[in-house]
């Protein structure tokens, strides 16, 4: 299947920093990505679709001001953290889906554990 | 109300044995389509097999297959010969409709544990 990078995969940063999580598809174009959010034993919250050059569209309770999203290139969309909090700590993962494949499925990154101390 | 109900938040099973996990779904739109995902450990989500509304058989992918009963809305998993390695989270997810940015439900998740 299609493969999608994030980078980092772990991160620990001190409370009221920035953090920026990278999302890339590695084999294929991407004109949609996905940031979700998942708590321990939890199902996946979304959070975003990003869309490539265009602004991000947030779910209802996400702060777009807090959560910056930038979808620049087919490949590669990012998420920052700004200002991070302890309660940001969370498990972040993307997905995207390929744009000149079946319309069917998303594929993931391997997500981004961040913990704010 | 919910779109998505795994109704087992657990499971154990003995090794080499068949495990279905159970996924209904609650939807008005005729196009539809059904995922399951596996997530182990490490936290990655593993696409493992599709089924689209309109697809008149049931999706099989190696050892997994999908039990479509489209009346009963319900999307069931069904893992032939359990292995260790099988032991994750597994999700249900719907999308409906067709939109190019479609968005995927998700359901709570069930926790599969293989025994040896």
């Amino acid at each position: 299947g299609a493969v999608v990078s994030q980078h980092p995969s772990r991160v620990i940063c001190k409370s009221g920093t920035s953090v920026k999580i990278e999302c890339r598809s590695l084999d294929f174009q991407a004109t949609t990505m996905f940031w979700y959010r998942q708590f321990p034993k939890q199902s996946l919250m979304l959070m975003a679709t990003s869309n490539e050059g265009s602004k991000a569209t947030y779910e209802q309770g996400v702060e777009k001001d807090k959560f910056l999203i930038n979808h620049a290139s087919l490949t590669l969309s990012t998420l920052t953290v700004t200002s991070a909090h302890p309660e940001d700590s969370s498990f972040y993962i993307c997905s995207a889906r390929d744009a000149a494949g079946a319309q069917e499925t998303q594929y993931f990154g391997p997500g981004t554990r961040l913990l704010v101390l | 109300a919910q779109k998505i109900t795994q109704t087992q938040p657990g499971m154990f099973v003995q090794e080499k044995e068949a495990v279905t996990l159970d996924c209904t779904y609650d939807t008005s739109d005729q196009s539809y389509g059904l995922f399951w995902y596996k997530q182990p450990s490490s936290g990655e989500m593993i696409f493992l097999i599709y089924q689209g509304s309109y697809d008149e058989q049931n999706a099989t992918e190696g050892r997994y297959s999908l039990n479509f009963q489209k009346a009963r809305k319900s999307a069931n998993l069904v893992i032939s010969a359990s292995q260790l390695g099988d032991s994750a989270m597994y999700f249900c997810a719907m999308r409906e409709g067709w939109a190019s940015n479609y968005q995927l439900i998700w359901g709570a998740g069930t926790k599969l544990i293989i025994k040896p």
